[in-house]
């Protein structure tokens, strides 16, 4: 009865392979979320969505591509991996857009060789 | 530029003391506040958030904090520190629809 679920827990990979995480959630909520967590711990936002729609996209390298083919689920595809996407991203959920409390997943740790 | 702040990168305290992480805002208008904490391994989890209303924040695992508007700080504090509160504690400001998460605070509680 996991609220916010991604897969894999562990990614370890080459570089300039294609690779996908995934995010469930089943708490109901409309609104998920991408974040990046670096090696000193710090996190940023790459992605938001909203009942499907994309609401905040960042600074992120096109090689990263989220999709949302439902409002349970938001997936994060990466092409051509390179060295620097090593990091661990997090998947969170809230009830809106609007600065409601978010519920985050395990973390997925990549590592790109 | 508007963020929050941390300045504190670990703070040590010793078991039944009380704790304090530190925060200071620099954003313009009525903030969004919030405590979260990720334990070692582990995704992130809420402790408090302020919108409006009363100052003092009550939140979760016996967590408080204070917003100061004069001080533009938001600081975490517990009464007696626990071995298991022992974690990495983020500031998180939200503001049109992102979230800006401070660098962290590694809080040591030692026996």
């Amino acid at each position: 009865d996991t609220a916010v679920s991604q897969t894999p827990k562990y990614l370890v990979t080459q570089m300039g392979n294609d690779k996908s995480i995934k995010c469930e959630q089943n708490l109901g909520h409309d609104t998920m979320y991408w974040y990046k967590q670096d090696s000193k711990k710090f996190l940023k936002i790459m992605f938001s969505y909203n009942n499907k729609e994309l609401i905040i996209n960042e600074t992120v390298p096109n090689r990263f591509s989220p999709k949302s083919p439902d409002k349970a689920h938001l997936n994060l595809h990466i092409n051509s991996l390179e060295l620097g996407d090593s990091a661990v991203y997090f998947c969170a959920s809230s009830q809106g857009p609007g600065g409601e409390t978010q519920y985050f997943g395990p973390g997925t740790r990549l590592l790109v060789l | 530029a508007q963020s929050v702040a941390q300045p504190e990168d670990q703070v040590n305290v010793a078991e039944g003391n009380p704790l304090t992480v530190k925060c200071t805002y620099s954003v313009s208008g009525n903030p969004y506040l919030f405590w979260y904490v990720q334990y070692p391994n582990r995704g992130l989890q809420f402790l408090l958030k302020y919108i409006t209303g009363d100052n003092l924040v009550k939140g979760s695992y016996g967590f408080e904090a204070e917003f100061n508007k004069s001080q533009t700080s938001f600081h975490l504090k517990k009464p007696s520190a626990l071995v298991s509160d022992s974690a990495l504690y983020f500031c998180v400001w939200y503001n049109f629809n992102k979230f800006y998460f401070g660098s962290g605070t590694k809080l040591n509680v030692k026996p």
